[in-house]
């Protein structure tokens, strides 16, 4: 069991730019989550994948951000015309599949955006 | 709608001195709990979790947790905490059976003197 992997870590661009995160579950992990972190606060979720379904999106999940999960494993991230206001750490999380375990939620290192 | 709060900005403990670190939940129901911690440069760690049943939970790295239905509360304890217990910790809430959106409080820093 590796963990959840995230990557790039860092990511700097600029205003207007496109980024894409990718995110890496843990193995036969069917959950897969985003949230999203801004200095001093907690997570806030932005959207959930069950295998390769998009089952759940937050209204903070705007027209310029869409999520994928093309075959139910690893799971990208796009944000579009990034604006400043889109810095923030984006973190992903994955859980495993059945009743009762699925509610545990296991987070990776994150990825830190800045846009400048 | 639900939501989590956790009073204490930041708190500063000795070490070897006892934790308690707050938190206050708003839910229709008895909800699932859940403490994580996260250190600089790394992801968020489940401490520990209440589903249901007995209202004491014992989780990892020495923590536990009580469940107070009357008090919507599910305070985190350390009897006896080290140097490396120094991080945010983050207490969060997911409203029952088919919810998959976890609600986080704003967090509680922890810094420990010698």
């Amino acid at each position: 069991d590796t963990g959840v992997s995230q990557d790039p870590r860092h990511k700097i661009t600029k205003r207007g730019q496109n980024v894409t995160f990718r995110c890496d579950p843990i193995s036969e992990h069917n959950r897969l989550y985003w949230y999203r972190q801004t200095l001093g606060q907690g997570p806030e979720f932005l959207t959930y994948f069950q295998n390769e379904a998009q089952l759940e999106k937050s209204r903070l999940l705007s027209d310029r951000f869409s999520a994928e999960r093309p075959k139910g494993s690893f799971s990208t991230l796009e944000i579009q015309r990034t604006e400043q206001g889109d810095s923030a750490m984006y973190l992903c999380a994955s859980g495993p599949p059945g009743l009762g375990s699925s509610y545990e939620q296991y987070f990776g290192p994150g990825t830190r955006l800045t846009v400048t | 709608a639900q939501s989590v709060t956790q009073p204490d900005i930041h708190i500063t403990v000795s070490e070897g001195a006892s934790l308690e670190l707050r938190c206050n939940y708003s839910y229709g129901a008895t909800p699932y709990l859940f403490w994580y911690v996260q250190s600089p440069g790394q992801g968020l760690q489940l401490l520990l979790k209440y589903f249901s049943g007995d209202t004491l939970v014992q989780g990892i790295k020495g923590f536990e947790a009580e469940f107070k239905r009357s008090q919507s509360s599910f305070n985190l304890r350390k009897p006896s905490v080290h140097w490396s217990d120094a991080a945010e910790y983050f207490c969060a809430l997911l409203g029952g059976f088919g919810n998959e959106k976890l609600t986080f409080g704003t967090g509680t820093r922890l810094t420990i003197i010698p």
